[in-house]
């Protein structure tokens, strides 16, 4: 089993539409997690943290759920820029070796 | 650009030969990152340094596969006896220290034949 597992998608949405991404990881000693988004052939970079609170970044929102080991990201009125892949990131330990899922494929049309 | 760098952005090699990749990190960031990458999946840890020391090593870093970082600043990851499962994006990242945002360099294509 993955130590982050994410549906692969496609999510094919029309602008403006809210899309909601999951992701569940298997390591209890997580300590920090992110969501990074990834353009095609291009490296990946930091969406947003995620706190255990909750965090709203304009259209973006993170949940972290730790007894369910489940993290989420909503995204409201999509645009097409959003279209990428946006991967979910864990790290466990001092080493802060990030810990990726496979992640999930946005496309947005018009 | 201030960013991480990395050469080369792309390399073709037969199967069987040596390669080496360089990454540059950010200015005084003394933590560097190097993961892998391959088609549909997400980077993968390969290993770390602390300033010029490696600290982790993933299983997957095999014998034939060697980092270094000999004084802290710019580093290496050499492959040698590529096979073709090697054929891979191999990114670089650095941070300032632990748990700061790790920024990722542009990737180095590796294509094995």
């Amino acid at each position: 089993r993955k130590e982050v597992e994410q549906d692969p998608g496609p999510f094919n949405v029309p602008e403006g539409a809210t899309v909601a991404f999951n992701c569940t990881y298997s390591n209890s000693a997580s300590q920090s997690f992110f969501w990074y988004r990834q353009d095609c052939r291009k490296e990946p970079k930091l969406l947003m943290s995620v706190y255990s609170s909750g965090n709203e970044d304009g259209r973006f929102t993170a949940q972290l759920n730790r007894a369910s080991q489940y993290i989420s990201l909503l995204i409201r009125d999509s645009k097409l820029s959003d279209s990428a892949t946006y991967l979910c990131v864990v790290n466990k330990d001092s080493s802060y070796k990030l810990i990726f899922g496979s992640g999930t494929r946005l496309l947005v049309r018009p | 650009d201030t960013g991480v760098s990395q050469d080369p952005r792309h390399k073709i090699t037969k199967r069987g030969q040596n390669v080496t990749f360089r990454c540059d990190p950010i200015s005084e960031h003394n933590r560097l990152y190097w993961y892998r990458q391959t088609l549909g999946q997400g980077p993968e840890f390969l290993t770390y340094f602390q300033n010029e020391a490696q600290l982790e090593k993933s299983r997957l870093l095999s014998d034939r596969f060697s980092a270094e970082r000999p004084k802290g600043s710019f580093s290496t990851l050499e492959i040698q006896r590529t096979e073709q499962g090697d054929s891979a994006m191999y990114l670089c990242a650095s941070s300032l220290g632990r748990g700061d945002e790790q920024y990722f360099g542009p990737g180095t294509r590796l294509t094995v034949t």
